[in-house]
């Protein structure tokens, strides 16, 4: 089956601090993978791809073990707007399989208190 | 530069009827497809389209129907609206199957 699990919080987490979220995969031949933000009644957007060897944009920083199936959000000096929920997306189809696209995790809520 | 355009917003309907949720994009982008968001069960695949004139079934299509007649547009039809069709609907393009997704800004819709 094909699965993207998150935690879904909700984090309460004061202002200044720093965070972190894991999310795990269930195909070990999945090739892209996102983090996205959604905000209370919005839609989704992206926050940043999450590559191999790791990326940084900013206050955030994404990782990806492969060895053990997960991606990571760092969030550093947590800001009272990056108050979200933060969709963790893996194409979970296998390299020249299905079409179906991406699939989504149901989200980590996170909360940032002044 | 509008992106992807979702019509209409907000929609209720009583069950048994039918509508189309409308969805374009000027990104020139191959891949389209439609979720639908309910709580507790996060973003669901409804169809998908990896071209025009071809589409198929994703996550959950029972209840709907979709065509791909152009690139830029890709409606979602309910055929007869059920209680359990109430969501926020989402479409979404992208270049391809691996990239980066583009959202609409969702309809609100309401089966009574």
């Amino acid at each position: 089956r094909k699965e993207v699990e998150q935690d879904p919080g909700p984090f309460n987490v004061p202002e200044g601090a720093t965070v972190a979220f894991n999310c795990t995969y269930s195909n070990s031949a999945s090739q892209s993978f996102f983090w996205y933000r959604q905000d209370c009644r919005k839609e989704p957007k992206l926050l940043m791809s999450v590559y191999s060897s790791g990326n940084e944009d900013g206050r955030f920083t994404a990782q990806l073990n492969r060895a053990s199936q997960y991606i990571s959000l760092l969030i550093r000096d947590s800001k009272l707007s990056d108050s979200a929920t933060y969709l963790c997306v893996v194409n979970l189809s296998p390299p020249g399989g299905g079409a179906d696209g991406l699939t989504f995790g149901k989200g980590t809520h996170l909360i940032i208190q002044p | 530069n509008a992106g992807v355009t979702q019509t209409p917003k907000f929609q209720v309907l009583k069950t048994g009827q039918s509508m189309t949720l409308q969805c374009a994009q000027d990104m020139n982008h191959e891949y389209m497809s439609w979720y639908r968001q309910d709580p507790g069960m996060g973003l669901r695949l409804i169809h998908y389209s990896v071209g025009a004139g071809i589409t198929d079934q994703g996550e959950v299509p029972n209840g709907y129907n979709v065509s791909r007649s152009t690139t830029e547009d890709f409606p979602l039809r309910l055929l007869s609206a059920a209680p359990s069709q109430t969501s926020v609907y989402f479409c979404a393009s992208s270049y391809d199957v691996n990239t980066e997704a583009f959202f609409g800004q969702g309809t609100r819709l309401t089966v009574v």
